[in-house]
């Protein structure tokens, strides 16, 4: 069956540093995958998304590329803020298919 | 913007009491989710409709119920709660749209419900 793996957390950077959190994926067909993200004490709210192979999803200085040959959606930024300090879930989904999530990861920015 | 909310921010109950956790959204959307989230294991499906009086079960349906008798809210019910139950508690809705040429389906979420049972 469709399954996500994400990296686990958690992960600690300083403020300004490059991000990278590594999101592989099982699929049979051309699923469509996300990236959602979870700030303390809220619910997920979905960050970017990528509909088919290629497809660069950006959105808030975070970009992931959806990669067929890899089977891969790493997220990345190039200079991360404290207000980034998240929990970030990668999920895939299909056209009547529920969506799965990965387990997420936690993302800690030190000022 | 879609909203989708629900009725508590922090519950605490009683092992046995029954429980009713609302979720309503805003959006006319067909889809509803309920998850639970727990710390390493992610978020989980529990229960989902994808319309009015229509329920599925999802991966860890033991122990819970819904209601879905209008469009817009989607009732998690737990009827004899368990300390085993104690979570957050996240609903969502769906609809599909269209996107580059591709049907996607976006979830948008509620806050969520920190349940505390004693």
């Amino acid at each position: 069956g469709n399954s996500v793996t994400q990296m686990e957390g958690p992960v600690t950077l300083s403020e300004e540093a490059f991000l990278t959190i590594n999101c592989t994926y099982t699929a049979t067909g051309y699923p469509s995958l996300f990236w959602y993200v979870q700030y303390p004490g809220e619910g997920l709210q979905l960050l970017l998304k990528a509909t088919k192979a290629d497809d660069k999803g950006s959105n808030k200085g975070f970009e992931a590329t959806y990669r067929k040959e890899t089977t891969s959606f790493h997220l990345e930024k190039g200079s991360v803020q404290v207000s980034d300090s998240a929990v970030y879930f990668c999920a895939l989904g299909g056209r009547d298919d529920k969506i799965i999530f990965g387990k997420g990861t936690r993302l800690h920015i030190l000022p | 913007d879609v909203k989708v909310t629900q009725s508590s921010r922090y519950l605490v109950k009683r092992t046995g009491e029954k429980v009713f956790l609302e979720c309503v959204q805003d959006m006319d959307h067909e889809n509803m989710f309920w998850y639970r989230q727990d710390p390493g294991l992610g978020l989980r499906l529990i229960y989902f409709s994808y319309d009015v009086k229509m329920k599925e079960k999802g991966d860890i349906p033991e122990g819970y119920s819904v209601s879905r008798e209008k469009k817009e809210r989607f009732s998690l019910i737990l009827e004899s709660a368990s300390t085993n139950q104690t979570s957050m508690y996240l609903c969502a809705s769906s609809s599909l749209a269209m996107t580059s040429g591709s049907l996607l389906e976006t979830q948008y979420f509620g806050p969520g419900t920190r349940l505390l049972v004693l």
